[in-house]
């Protein structure tokens, strides 16, 4: 099965700087590719995602790259702020005879200091 | 506002005692997934529904069962709860069953088997 590697596991950063956040996966039938921002107490809520015929999507102060070659795809959050603390996730998403398996990193928490 | 409701937000329970964790969406999704959330491991599925009276085992689906009665709801059950089942759940939702669709989730229910 698909097996996605989430790096770093904890990253802090000042106001006002970039945060940039990796994830590898392993199978190259991967073809959709999601990040979830975590609250404290909170369920996973979509940030933004990227299919597999893109190479880079960007929304606001986030953006998201993809090498289908290298097999990486990566999160960059510009011009950090306080309530961009949280635990960020990305996930590889498979689509299959039985549907759309979703296969997800172990998380990287973000502390961003005032 | 549509959305996806978790109930009970907080349980515990002790070894033994059979669990049943409640996942509502108004959203009139087809599928419905259950995951369960650990450190180290990030989000792992369970079970997931393409559909009433459609379940489908996951990743980590011993000592768990779901069943699809209605569009709206799927029931998690432990039929047996053990200390290994101490976790968070997550239950999720989403359309269709395309290459490209994004899971919703609702905001988790944390079970403690003592």
């Amino acid at each position: 099965g698909e097996n996605v590697e989430q790096h770093p596991s904890t990253l802090s950063v000042q106001e006002g700087d970039s945060a940039v956040i990796k994830c590898t996966y392993s199978d190259s039938a991967s073809n959709y590719f999601p990040w979830y921002k975590q609250e404290l107490g909170k369920g996973p809520q979509l940030i933004i995602d990227i299919r597999s015929n893109v190479g880079e999507k960007k929304d606001q102060r986030i953006a998201v790259t993809l090498n289908k070659t290298a097999k990486h795809f990566s999160l960059h959050i510009t011009e950090t702020q306080p309530e961009d603390s949280a635990v960020y996730f990305c996930a590889a998403s498979i689509l299959s005879n039985t549907g759309n398996q979703f296969y997800f990193g172990t998380g990287t928490s973000l502390t961003v200091i005032p | 506002d549509a959305e996806i409701t978790q109930s009970p937000r907080h349980k515990i329970t002790e070894t033994g005692r059979q669990v049943t964790l409640a996942c509502h969406q108004t959203w009139n999704h087809n599928n419905m997934f259950w995951y369960r959330q650990d450190l180290g491991h990030g989000l792992r599925l369970i079970h997931y529904s393409y559909g009433v009276q459609d379940t489908n085992k996951g990743e980590v689906s011993d000592g768990y069962s779901v069943s699809r009665s209605n569009t709206e709801d799927l029931p998690l059950t432990l039929e047996s709860a053990a200390s290994s089942q101490t976790s968070v759940y997550f239950c999720a939702s989403s359309e269709y069953r395309g290459a490209w669709e994004t899971q919703y989730f609702g905001p988790g229910t944390r079970l403690l088997v003592l």
